[in-house]
């Protein structure tokens, strides 16, 4: 199975920039598509797609967040970070089966 | 507006079946491959298996094969996960999720439905 590896946790102040990275134990990326994909989730809630294959924007998502990255190695960035985007924050690969994320990392405001 | 919304977890004792549905609106549900995802707060997001739009591919996680069966009633707009011979490992929250049309990423999902397996 692919392992996707990201930091537990990011502190960053409000109004500022935060990079979540996510590295992959092989490439995920074909010559059509970086098969990345990017997931928030709030407590007590569902999650919710963000950014799908590396640096898309899903549908209804704000333009503050991005992502970039291929072969193994994928960014979101959030800029600016708000109050609202305190979350844990997953990647998800489907270059093979099974789909597999990552463990999430916490965005914590400094 | 998209919505799915699953039923039938439960408590459930090891060995024993449950079934679990999810029902969809807001999209033409036929369009669309989908997915039903576990979490726990131990292992985390986990992917448990997927179905093509008219039901006719289905894949799993290997440890849920030959156990779990993924099905899909388009006339209904419902989908489902028959769960057989039921572990201790298989308590989870499971969400049901529409998937993209290349079936890769989950798009919309399900509040979710909680699965406990124990004596």
């Amino acid at each position: 199975d692919i392992v996707l590896t990201q930091s537990p946790a990011l502190a960053v102040s409000l109004g500022q920039r935060a990079t979540i990275s996510c590295r992959a134990s092989q490439s995920v990326s074909t010559s059509s598509y970086n098969l990345m994909h990017w997931y928030q989730q709030k407590p007590g809630e569902q999650p919710k797609l963000l950014i799908y294959d590396a640096s898309n924007l899903a549908s209804g998502i704000p333009v503050r967040f991005s992502g970039s990255g291929s072969g193994t190695d994928f960014t979101l960035t959030i800029n600016p970070v708000q109050a609202d985007d305190i979350a844990t924050y997953y990647c998800q690969q489907s270059r093979e089966l099974p789909f597999t994320f990552g463990s999430g990392t916490k965005l914590e405001i400094k | 507006e998209v919505q799915l919304v699953e039923s039938g977890g439960g408590l459930v004792q090891p060995g024993r079946s449950l079934k679990l549905s999810c029902a969809a609106s807001g999209f033409t549900f036929s369009n669309y491959g989908m997915a039903w995802v576990r979490q726990t707060p131990t292992k985390g997001l986990e992917w448990v298996a997927s179905i093509s739009t008219g039901g006719g591919n289905t894949y799993y996680r290997d440890s849920v094969k030959g156990r779990f069966t993924i099905s899909r009633d388009n006339a209904k707009n419902t989908q489902y996960l028959q769960m057989d011979s039921l572990r201790s490992e298989d308590t989870a929250t499971y969400y049901c999720a529409r998937q993209d049309k290349r079936l890769h990423w989950f798009a919309y999902w399900g509040q979710g439905t909680l699965v406990t397996v124990s004596s």
